[in-house]
C-alpha cells in the first residue's frame, strides 16, 4: 500500500533556528513528489517538485530534497511568517494527477 | 488571470441532508479534482473530473459524487451526510489530468452537526 509519513508531527522554532522536516515514501511507480504550504482554514500552496533522487530545489529560506524513499524540507533562519503546516504529497505513475498526502508538520516559528 | 474559487466558504448540515459545493476553475484549466481535508490530517482524494468526466476515484462511498460544466467549473455532491463528513472541502484545478501542478482553492468548511 502506497504511504506518506511526516516527521514531526509539530515543530515549535525560535526566530533564526534552523530545521528540518522528513517525509518518507514508500509507493510503487513515483512520478514526483511535491511540497505545499497550508495556512489556517486555507488551500495547500505550491511550493516545490521533485522527480528524482538527487533532485533539489530552493526558494527563499526553504530548501527541499529528495532521495530514493525520503524527502527533506530545511528550513533556514526561519522567520514567524514561515509559520505554517507542510504538506508533503506524492503523484503516482497512474492515469491521473491524484496527489496521496501525508499528515503534514506544523511549524511555529516564535519571534 | 483568476485562482481557483469555492463557495460557499462555510457550511452547517444536519446529519442525512444533502449538500452541494462548488468550484470554478483557474483560467486556461480544464481539470478539477477535489479532496477531503479532515481536522489534522492530510487531504484525501475524491475523484477527478475531466472533459465533464470521472477520471479515477478515491476510497469514498457512492454518495460523493460530482459534475463538471462546460466552463469547467464541478460541483461536488454528498448525500446522506454523516458526523464523519465534518471536514474542508478543497479543489484543485490542472492543465490536464496528467498535469502534475495543481492549484487549491481555499476550500469549503463543512460541518455536519
Amino acid at each position: 500500500e502506497d504511504q506518506v509519513t511526516q516527521s514531526p508531527e509539530a515543530l515549535r522554532l525560535q526566530e533564526g533556528e534552523s530545521s528540518s522536516l522528513n517525509c518518507s515514501y514508500t509507493v510503487s511507480g513515483l512520478r514526483g513528489l511535491f511540497w505545499y504550504r497550508q495556512d489556517p482554514g486555507k488551500g495547500p500552496e505550491f511550493l516545490f517538485t521533485l522527480y528524482s533522487a538527487g533532485e533539489e530545489k530552493e526558494k527563499e529560506r526553504l530548501k527541499a530534497t529528495l532521495t530514493k524513499k525520503e524527502s527533506f524540507l530545511h528550513i533556514t533562519a526561519p522567520k514567524p511568517e514561515d509559520s505554517a503546516t507542510y504538506l508533503c504529497a506524492v503523484q503516482l505513475a497512474y492515469g491521473n494527477n491524484r496527489l496521496a498526502f501525508g499528515k503534514g508538520n506544523q511549524v511555529v516559528v516564535i519571534p | 488571470e483568476t485562482g481557483v474559487t469555492q463557495s460557499p466558504t462555510h457550511l452547517i448540515k444536519t446529519r442525512g441532508q444533502q449538500v452541494t459545493l462548488r468550484c470554478s476553475s483557474q483560467s486556461g484549466h480544464n481539470t478539477v479534482s477535489w479532496y477531503q481535508q479532515a481536522l489534522g490530517q492530510g487531504p484525501q482524494f475524491i475523484f477527478q473530473y475531466y472533459r465533464e468526466e470521472e477520471n479515477g476515484r478515491g476510497n469514498f462511498p457512492p454518495r460523493f459524487s460530482g459534475l463538471q460544466f462546460p466552463n469547467y467549473s464541478s460541483e461536488l455532491n454528498v448525500n446522506a451526510l454523516e458526523l464523519d463528513d465534518s471536514a474542508l472541502y478543497l479543489c484543485a484545478s490542472s492543465r490536464g489530468p496528467t498535469n502534475e501542478k495543481l492549484f487549491f482553492g481555499s476550500g469549503t468548511q463543512l460541518s455536519v452537526l
